[in-house]
């Protein structure tokens, strides 16, 4: 079967870096996203990544490593924004995104 | 201007009724996606649509129906609602010809729920 695993919830300090990890078993990869989802808000896209590496936008950075099937998401220098849920999904060999349950992530002052 | 804009945002109604939601898209994209989010958070796609045509029809009951009347439009409608109903639904829009990677642009979303 189709699995994105990621930890349901996550806290972290204003200022600090976050690391949030998702492996995936899929039928086929054809790339990873990364979604931030506010409470009772749309998720809106972070990040993509098809190739093994490190992909970095500004304060956010995704990585991925398909021999693993592993991917994660790096948040520097904290904001009390970035108080959200940060999806996971991958996209199997039939182009359908897979999603996972989503990481809750506080951020304490 | 509002990318993908659904409507309405909350729905609550009685067991047994029949409800639409609407959903619009201004990106000039070929491909919308309806998805249901439960309590537990996770997405799970109902149906998708590229120009209109049907493409992915999950293993939703048939009480749901999706219409198209443009590529611009994909409707919801729900026929004899229940409670496991309940659930935001998200629309979603993707300029994407079949087989690629489109980013999926969403929709704020319609919390229904059902008495």
């Amino acid at each position: 079967g189709q699995n994105i695993d990621q930890p349901t919830e996550m806290t972290a300090t204003e200022g600090a870096i976050v690391q949030i990890n998702c492996t995936y078993q899929t039928s086929g990869f054809n790339g990873l996203f990364w979604y931030q989802q506010h409470a009772g808000e749309a998720p809106t896209f972070l990040s993509y990544n098809v190739l093994d590496g490190l992909e970095e936008k500004g304060r956010f950075s995704s990585f991925l490593s398909r021999s693993k099937g592993y991917s994660y998401l790096l948040l520097k220098e904290l904001q009390m924004k970035d108080s959200a849920s940060y999806l996971c999904a991958c996209m199997d060999s039939n182009y359908q995104l897979i999603w996972g349950a989503g990481t809750k992530l506080i951020i304490k002052p | 201007d509002t990318a993908v804009s659904q409507t309405p945002k909350y729905l609550v109604t009685q067991m047994g009724n029949d409800k639409s939601i609407k959903c619009e898209q201004n990106l000039g994209h070929d491909t919308m996606y309806w998805y249901k989010q439960d309590s537990k958070k996770f997405l799970k796609i109902m149906f998708s649509y590229n120009n209109k045509e049907l493409i992915i029809n999950e293993t939703v009951p048939n009480r749901f129906s999706p219409k198209s009347p443009d590529k611009a439009h994909l409707n919801l409608h729900i026929n004899s609602l229940e409670l496991g109903d309940s659930a935001v639904y998200f629309c979603a829009s993707s300029q994407e010809v079949r087989e690629t990677t489109d980013t999926q642009y969403f929709g704020p979303g319609t919390r229904l729920t059902v008495l």
